[in-house]
């Protein structure tokens, strides 16, 4: 069990320029979940998939965003035409769905400012 | 929608001391979940401690435990014999039984301080 390993650790970008963050959860994990945290803030709820399969999107989310999790491994995270108001540290976490107990790994997170 | 509020931004405490964090939510449903996470500055939030709203003993972990007040929506973190690398940030987060996507409703934190 190596843990849930995000990459980039640190992205600055441009204001304008395409993004793009990966996330690769433990290995026997079918849930898998990314959260946004800005500074001073709880980390709040974007997008999870289960296997493959998008299951929910937060209206945080919007048009420019978009997640994938081809063969229900490793999750990316695009964000397109970034803004300052995406600054912010994506974490990505994971879980193997059991019934009344599942339990969530945290990775350590992307941290991207935009400028 | 379920709201999770820490009203205490920083909190300090001396080593081998006892210090509580407070956390209230606002829920209109009967079953779920409680957590407290702790974020030291390697950015990794780390489970702590759970509750599930079922239960009435107040759940523990080793130095930490918790008082949770199911009809005043109250659910407070105790740690005992703060050491020094207790010192982080400490997430309270509600999940609903009834979302399938088990999603983590989060507080906005409370900074916590170990002095020696």
């Amino acid at each position: 069990d190596t843990g849930v390993s995000q990459d980039p650790r640190h992205k600055i970008t441009k204001r304008g320029q395409n993004v793009t963050f990966r996330c690769d959860p433990i290995s026997e994990h079918n849930r898998l979940y990314w959260y946004r945290q800005t500074l001073g803030q709880g980390p709040e709820f974007l997008t999870y998939f289960q296997n493959e399969a998008q299951l929910e999107k937060s209206r945080l989310l919007s048009d420019r965003f978009s997640a994938e999790r081809p063969k229900g491994s490793f999750s990316t995270l695009e964000i397109q035409r970034t803004e300052q108001g995406d600054s912010a540290m994506y974490l990505c976490a994971s879980s193997l769905l059991l019934v009344g107990n599942e339990k969530l790994f945290f990775g350590s997170g992307t941290q991207l400012s935009v400028l | 929608a379920q709201t999770v509020t820490q009203s205490q931004p920083e909190m300090s405490v001396q080593e081998a001391e006892t210090v509580t964090l407070s956390c209230t939510y606002d829920t209109s449903e009967s079953d779920y979940y409680l957590f407290w996470y702790k974020q030291p500055p390697s950015r990794q939030m780390i489970l702590v401690i759970r509750q599930e709203a079922y239960k009435q003993q107040n759940a523990t972990e080793n130095r930490f435990s918790v008082n949770f007040q199911k009809a005043a929506k109250s659910f407070s973190l105790k740690i005992s014999d703060s050491q020094l690398g207790d010192a982080a940030m400490y997430f309270c987060a509600y999940r609903s039984e009834y979302n399938a996507g088990n999603m983590l409703t989060f507080g906005g934190g409370t900074r916590l301080m170990v002095k020696p």
